[in-house]
C-alpha cells in the first residue's frame, strides 16, 4: 500500500515559535488529514484537505493539500505548551479505504 | 452527531490467553472501519480495514484477526496472545472524507 513519509521526526521549540512539519507520498491522494494526538489517547482530528492547493486553517494551525495531490504540510504558529503531542498526517486514496499515516512528528515546546 | 467506542481502555493478558477487542461507531452507517496498532513513542500500523459487513483486509500476518458481524461493529481477536502483541491498539471509522479514532486500548502481555 501506499506510505507516507513525515518530516521532522521530532521536533524541539521555544514557546512561541512557529512550526513546520510535513508529508510526502509516491501516490495521489484524494484527501490530507492531519491529527494530534495526546499520550495515552486517540489521535484528534486537527484538519481535513479536500482540493490540491487547498489552504486550511484552523486557529493557530494552518494545512496545506499540495499541488501535485502528494504532499501536505501542517504550520503551527506562536507554539504554546499545550501543542505537545504527536502529530500525524494521513492520507485517503480515490477509493477511500486504504487510509495511511505517516510516523509522526513529536513536538516538545520549551516554556 | 457521530461517536465511536472502544473498549477496554486497559487490559492485561498472560501470554498464550485469547483476545477480544470490540469497537462500535453510532451516528452513521456503513461506516469503513480500521483497526491500528501503536507501539510506544511510534507510529500508527494498519492491521485491518473492513468496508462492510463480513468483509475484512488484512495489511500484516500475525497472530491477530479481525470480525465485523454488524455494520457498526468491528472486532480484533486472537486465540493464543504473544509478548509481541503488546501495545496501544485503535479503532477507526471513515466517512469516505473524513476519519475519527477511539480511546485505544492499552493491552500488556504479560
Amino acid at each position: 500500500g501506499q506510505q507516507l513519509n513525515q518530516s521532522p521526526q521530532s521536533m524541539f521549540i521555544q514557546e512561541g515559535e512557529d512550526v513546520s512539519m510535513n508529508c510526502t507520498s509516491s501516490s495521489i491522494f484524494n484527501t490530507w488529514l492531519w491529527y494530534k494526538q495526546d499520550p495515552g489517547e486517540g489521535p484528534v482530528l486537527l484538519i481535513a484537505l479536500y482540493k490540491a492547493g487547498e489552504l486550511t486553517s484552523n486557529g493557530r494551525l494552518t494545512a496545506q493539500f499540495g499541488i501535485t495531490r502528494k504532499d501536505s504540510f501542517l504550520n503551527i504558529s506562536a507554539s504554546i505548551p499545550s501543542d505537545v503531542g504527536i502529530y500525524f498526517c494521513a492520507g485517503l486514496p480515490y477509493n477511500n479505504n486504504d487510509m495511511r499515516f505517516g510516523a509522526g512528528t513529536r513536538l516538545t515546546v520549551k516554556p | 452527531s457521530q461517536t465511536i467506542h472502544q473498549w477496554p481502555a486497559t487490559l492485561v493478558q498472560p501470554v498464550g490467553s485469547p483476545l477480544s477487542l470490540e469497537c462500535t461507531v453510532e451516528g452513521t452507517s456503513n461506516p469503513n472501519l480500521y483497526w491500528y496498532r501503536q507501539a510506544a513513542g511510534r507510529g500508527l500500523q494498519l492491521l485491518f480495514y473492513s468496508v462492510g459487513i463480513g468483509q475484512i483486509s488484512s495489511e500484516v500476518p500475525q497472530n491477530l484477526s479481525a470480525s465485523r458481524p454488524q455494520d457498526r461493529q468491528f472486532i480484533l481477536s486472537s486465540k493464543k496472545l504473544l509478548l509481541s502483541d503488546s501495545g496501544f491498539y485503535l479503532c477507526a471509522w471513515s466517512s469516505g472524507t473524513e476519519a475519527f479514532f477511539g480511546q485505544g486500548t492499552r493491552l500488556t502481555v504479560v
